[in-house]
């Protein structure tokens, strides 16, 4: 079974610009999520779609992030523009439910 | 607000037995987790736990919850240095239904030879 897969692994720009990850979760699998993990932190839930509806933005800072999760499998999320606390990694993990998660990589962005 | 502490490092010998501690807030946690991660990976699920269980073991893997006290261990037994990685405890404050987990800043568990 393949697992989540992000893109890219590894980004790095400069504050201001605009910078988008990709998810695709476990084929099946109706929950996704964005964590953010900030280093030397756990990760913090930004957003979370059951199939592609939003079911918590609660800590997504809306000014600056944005996501979307079109036709329920894919997803994207945005930052525009960076600002230099934003250098973290980018979790997506998607489940069953009951909190069972299977987590990608991540991307890792730093913010110059 | 909802919080999960953990103590920041754990260093061990190889065939001794590592404990995780963890404590958490919201009592209405229905379950409680343990993920691993391994350096430039993601999130593993090791284990959970129901809050209604005052054990589970899983092979290596035996954790015990107090809920009285909200205090979560996992012990490792015969801890390998495959095992080195940070441990994450995580509570859901959802009930468990929809997996919004909160995160404590996990435990870097060192193994030496």
């Amino acid at each position: 079974e393949a697992g989540v897969a992000q893109s890219p692994r590894y980004k790095i720009i400069e504050k201001r610009q605009s910078v988008a990850f990709w998810c695709n979760p476990i084929s099946g699998h109706a929950t996704l999520y964005w964590y953010q993990q900030i280093l030397g932190q756990g990760p913090k839930l930004l957003i979370q779609f059951q199939n592609n509806g939003v079911v918590d933005d609660s800590q997504l800072p809306k000014d600056r992030f944005s996501a979307e999760r079109l036709k329920g499998v894919d997803s994207t999320l945005k930052i525009q523009p960076a600002k230099l606390e934003d250098s973290a990694v980018y979790l997506c993990a998607s489940s069953l439910g009951a909190g069972r998660l299977y987590f990608g990589a991540g991307t890792r962005l730093s913010v110059l | 607000g909802e919080d999960v502490e953990q103590s920041l490092f754990l260093s061990v010998r190889e065939g001794d037995s590592s404990v995780i501690n963890c404590t958490y807030t919201d009592s209405s946690s229905t379950y409680l987790y343990w993920y691993k991660q391994e350096p430039g990976a993601g999130l593993q699920l090791l284990t959970y736990i129901f809050s209604n269980m005052d054990m589970k073991q899983d092979q290596r893997l035996t954790v015990l919850l107090n809920k009285k006290d909200k205090h979560l261990s996992l012990r490792i037994a015969d801890t390998q240095t495959g095992d080195s990685a940070i441990y994450f405890c995580a509570e859901s404050i959802d009930g468990g239904s929809q997996g919004n987990l909160i995160f404590g800043k996990g435990t870097k568990l060192s193994v030496k030879p």
